[in-house]
């Protein structure tokens, strides 16, 4: 597509449901990364791949986050379990490559989904 | 552990007025800095500055890095309303991870 797309862009869920959080980045973007906004403050990392392998996970907060991109292209954040204070913008950005020269290294985002854990 | 400090946090202007954004950082494997525009959702890109001293500049924004003393500036001059937005600081390490500043909030006043 032209754009990083993310679905859903609203997500309200109950305490303690089970939420995936979807992904697809610009076409031929080999790097993906997922972060987490709150309100006032700057985006959190939460994962990395580079590819199909996750190059940095060190951003999840803990065991109930996890992240797949199977295929090298779409990937899907998942949240078990989920807790009221997950509640919070999810925003996905993909790059060209992460390493190398010549390229600007700029991440281009998509609009975020929005999670209300009640 | 990477780190980004920006500041001010917020900031209040009229247009016309110029401003100057501060970020500093503390990364392992430095490889470039990149300054963010966020309005509503998606921050979107400016600069990005890999060497100390040189200016990047587009249009009323410029922007510099001091990789000794660890620190870049963004100034935007002549500031519209249109520039009110959250600025984002970032920085890249050579792994490709990129960490955030959390922000500074400019609002221009007409």
């Amino acid at each position: 597509g032209a754009g990083v797309s993310q679905t859903p862009s609203n997500k309200v869920t109950e305490k303690g449901k089970y939420v995936e959080l979807r992904c697809d980045p610009i076409s031929g973007h080999t790097a993906l990364y997922w972060y987490r906004q709150s309100l006032g403050q700057g985006p959190e990392f939460l994962i990395y791949f580079q590819g199909t392998g996750a190059a940095d996970d060190s951003g999840l907060p803990n065991d109930r986050f996890f992240a797949v991109r199977p295929e090298g292209s779409v990937s899907t954040l998942k949240i078990q379990r989920t807790e009221r204070g997950d509640s919070a913008v999810y925003l996905c950005a993909s790059s060209l490559q992460s390493r190398g020269q010549g390229v600007t290294g700029e991440l281009f985002f998509g609009e975020g989904s929005r999670l209300t854990v009640l | 552990e990477d780190k980004v400090v920006q500041s001010p946090l917020s900031l209040v202007v009229h247009e016309g007025d110029t401003v100057t954004l501060n970020c500093s950082y503390e990364v392992t494997n430095f490889r470039s800095l990149l300054w963010y525009k966020q309005e509503k959702k998606a921050p979107t890109f400016l600069f990005m500055l890999t060497s100390s001293g040189i200016e990047k500049k587009s249009g009323r924004l410029s922007s510099i890095l001091d990789k000794k003393e660890l620190f870049s500036i963004l100034n935007i001059t002549a500031t519209q309303t249109g520039d009110s937005a959250v600025y984002l600081c970032a920085v890249r390490t050579n792994a490709g991870k990129s960490t955030f500043g959390d922000g500074t909030t400019l609002t221009v006043k007409p």
